[in-house]
């Protein structure tokens, strides 16, 4: 089946460090890769997403680019800021044989601790 | 500009006791899903729908009730509650049935705990 593996923390790091998140992934077929956040008491938020291979998505800073040789899809920041603290989610997501998306497949999230 | 609206926001019930969680969309959207966000297990897919009368199971359906009778409305059902269905509930919908590269927009949670 699909599954989506990330780093868990907690992250702690220190106010303009950079940041990486690693996420792999196992899928049948060719999936598109996303990466939520999730700020405290909030719902989920699309960050950004890549749809093919050597895709790059990049939004507030935040980049991830489509690996399909290592079957990876790593978040990083040059530069963390304190408003960056939350929990981010790495999915895929593959069209199911239903006919519909069949939902997401997320990873556990990795609690990010930003320090100033 | 509501976007995806649940409600309650916090709950606490005894186990056997039914409750339903409201999850309403204002944009039109043909996919609804429900998911469990637990510690440690990241979200987990309950039930989903592609269209009003669609529904169909996740990944975690047992225990749980869906039902589309409108476009915008999807609520979810606990018939008996028990203790592991504490969780924080997620409502999401997206544009199109084929979410492979659309987003879902989700609600702000149901925190619910089961005594």
């Amino acid at each position: 089946g699909n599954s989506v593996t990330q780093m868990e923390g907690p992250v702690t790091l220190s106010e303009e460090a950079f940041l990486t998140i690693n996420c792999t992934y196992t899928a049948t077929g060719y999936p598109s890769l996303f990466w939520y956040v999730q700020y405290p008491g909030e719902g989920l938020q699309l960050l950004l997403k890549a749809t093919k291979a050597d895709d790059k998505g990049s939004n507030k800073g935040f980049e991830a680019t489509y690996r399909k040789e290592t079957t990876s899809f790593h978040l990083e920041k040059g530069s963390v800021q304190v408003s960056d603290s939350a929990v981010y989610f790495c999915a895929l997501s593959i069209l199911g044989s239903g006919g519909g998306a069949d939902g997401l497949t997320f990873g556990k999230g990795t609690h990010l601790i930003i320090q100033p | 500009n509501a976007g995806v609206t649940q409600t309650p926001k916090f709950q606490v019930l005894k186990t056997g006791q039914s409750m339903t969680l409201q999850c309403a969309q204002d944009m039109n959207h043909e996919y609804m899903s429900w998911y469990r966000q637990d510690p440690g297990m990241g979200l987990r897919l309950i039930h989903y729908s592609v269209g009003a009368g669609i529904t169909d199971q996740g990944e975690v359906p047992n225990g749980y009730n869906v039902s589309r009778s409108t476009t915008e409305d999807f609520p979810l059902r606990l018939l008996s509650a028990a203790p592991s269905q504490t969780s924080v509930y997620f409502c999401a919908s997206s544009y199109t049935r084929y979410a492979t590269n659309e987003k879902l927009f989700f609600g702000s949670g149901t925190q619910l705990s089961v005594l």
